[in-house]
């Protein structure tokens, strides 16, 4: 049951460029959306979110897109920098905002950014 | 930074063993959660605790499974009765509360407690 699905399991890009990971989700009844970046031996560490009622959301380097009718959202990093290298998870939440609020996690993405 | 803080970092038990992995969530947080990773696969639900009761549970979290606040401050998760494929990276995980706001919709993880059944 993958209803949040990061279909790249890595990916390298050079420094300085752009990284993009992306992420897709099957059930429409998510409302808010995050991403979080895991280094090893550590727990996951929130990045950046998104409401469904956007479709961008910009915070320094990093910036979230939203496509609601696509059901796909995307994570941009610009400039890449080698300390990005890390696994970012996709994660989607239903029931935002009250008790019965749960958080779904997709598989991730390993991201390298190369010197 | 407020920070959750897990206990053990790592443990090593026989299987059959009971298990116990300790959690301190943020203090000002209401909902806490645990999460697992099996090694190579994805950050699983297991729980979620809310007013001194499960509010919600997976299909992994079954009797083997239990949660508790003993003390206001710490939150724990039992297995009684460890078996080879509980051996995982486990997370405990807390959030403020209500409302619609990104702080309080995002879960704040601990660094993890890796469990390791022989």
């Amino acid at each position: 049951d993958q209803q949040v699905k990061q279909n790249s399991p890595s990916l390298s890009v050079q420094e300085g460029r752009i990284s993009i990971l992306n992420c897709d989700y099957t059930n429409s009844m998510f409302d808010y959306f995050l991403w979080y970046k895991k280094y090893p031996a550590e727990g996951p560490t929130f990045l950046i979110s998104i409401s469904s009622i956007k479709d961008k959301n910009e915070d320094g380097r990093f910036t979230v897109f939203l496509n609601k009718s696509a059901k796909h959202l995307s994570l941009h990093i610009v400039p890449s920098q080698p300390g990005d290298s890390a696994v970012y998870f996709c994660a989607a939440i239903m029931g935002v905002g009250g008790s019965n609020y749960k958080l779904t996690f997709g598989k991730g993405t390993l991201l390298t950014v190369n010197p | 930074e407020p920070e959750v803080t897990q206990t053990p970092s790592h443990q090593v038990t026989q299987m059959g063993q009971e298990v116990i992995l300790r959690c301190v969530p943020i203090s000002n947080h209401l909902y806490f959660y645990w999460y697992r990773q099996i090694l190579g696969q994805k950050v699983e639900f297991l729980v979620s605790f809310y007013n001194n009761e499960i509010s919600e549970k997976s299909e992994i979290f079954d009797d083997q499974f239990s949660v508790e606040r003993p003390d206001g401050s710490n939150f724990t998760l039992k297995i009684r009765s460890t078996k080879l494929e509980d051996s995982a990276m486990y997370f405990c995980a807390s959030r403020p509360g209500r409302g619609r706001s990104s702080g309080a919709n995002v879960l704040t993880f601990g660094a993890g407690s890796r469990l390791t059944v022989l």
